[in-house]
């Protein structure tokens, strides 16, 4: 299948801060991109996704670019709070494929 | 989330047994999906039906077999030919297609005895 890079795979920011957690994608078929995050123990749910005729997405302090000739898209994360902290895993469409996750863990 | 379910929490394995791993749903979709989650890989798609009676192979279908017999229930068996089979398994479903959001299932903790 497709392979989804997605970086970084840990991340640590300050209560505050913002996030960012970059995917890149091969196939450039893949016309839907989107993010769940997982929560310790829980199934992933989605956040936002994004379709490839749109270049950004908001959704409150959540936000997603896509860059299609570079075949990356990006999660930002803004006013980060305790309850972002999670595994958020990105993917594309074409072929089913989910990266390998990022750990946010926001520190108080 | 409550529209699709997985049974058991935890299910435990001896070696060379097959093991049954439920996913009902009752949000009308027509795909259905499995994955295997492993500690820092993310997600490996399993197997995928888009439809009833038919269903492809993912990235890592050796050692597994599912069955879609009614809409609401695509069921995998981990049989004794999947060597490394402890994992946490998520089900998941959509309306259909690739390019539209997935629904995932509480997952299935498998531990080998």
């Amino acid at each position: 299948g497709e392979n989804v890079e997605q970086h970084p795979s840990t991340l640590s920011v300050q209560e505050g801060d913002s996030a960012v957690i970059k995917c890149t994608y091969s196939d450039s078929a893949s016309n839907y991109f989107p993010w769940y995050k997982q929560e310790l123990g829980k199934r992933p749910q989605l956040i936002i996704d994004i379709r490839s005729n749109v270049g950004e997405k908001k959704d409150q302090r959540i936000a997603v670019t896509l860059n299609k000739t570079a075949k990356h898209f990006s999660l930002h994360i803004t006013e980060t709070q305790p309850e972002d902290s999670a595994v958020y895993f990105c993917a594309a469409s074409s072929t089913l494929s989910f990266g390998a996750g990022t750990t946010v863990t926001v520190r108080a | 989330d409550g529209g699709i379910t997985q049974s058991p929490k935890y299910l435990f394995r001896k070696e060379g047994q097959n093991v049954t791993l439920s996913c009902e749903q009752n949000l009308n979709h027509d795909a259905m999906y499995w994955y295997r989650q492993d500690p820092g890989q993310g997600l490996r798609l399993i197997y995928y039906s888009q439809i009833v009676n038919d269903f492809q192979k993912g990235d890592i279908a050796e050692g597994y077999s599912v069955s879609r017999e009614k809409k609401e229930s695509f069921p995998l068996t981990v049989t004794s030919a999947q060597k490394n089979p402890t994992a946490f398994y998520l089900c998941a479903s959509s309306m259909g297609g690739r390019s539209v959001a997935q629904y995932f299932g509480p997952g299935t903790r498998l531990l080998v005895l």
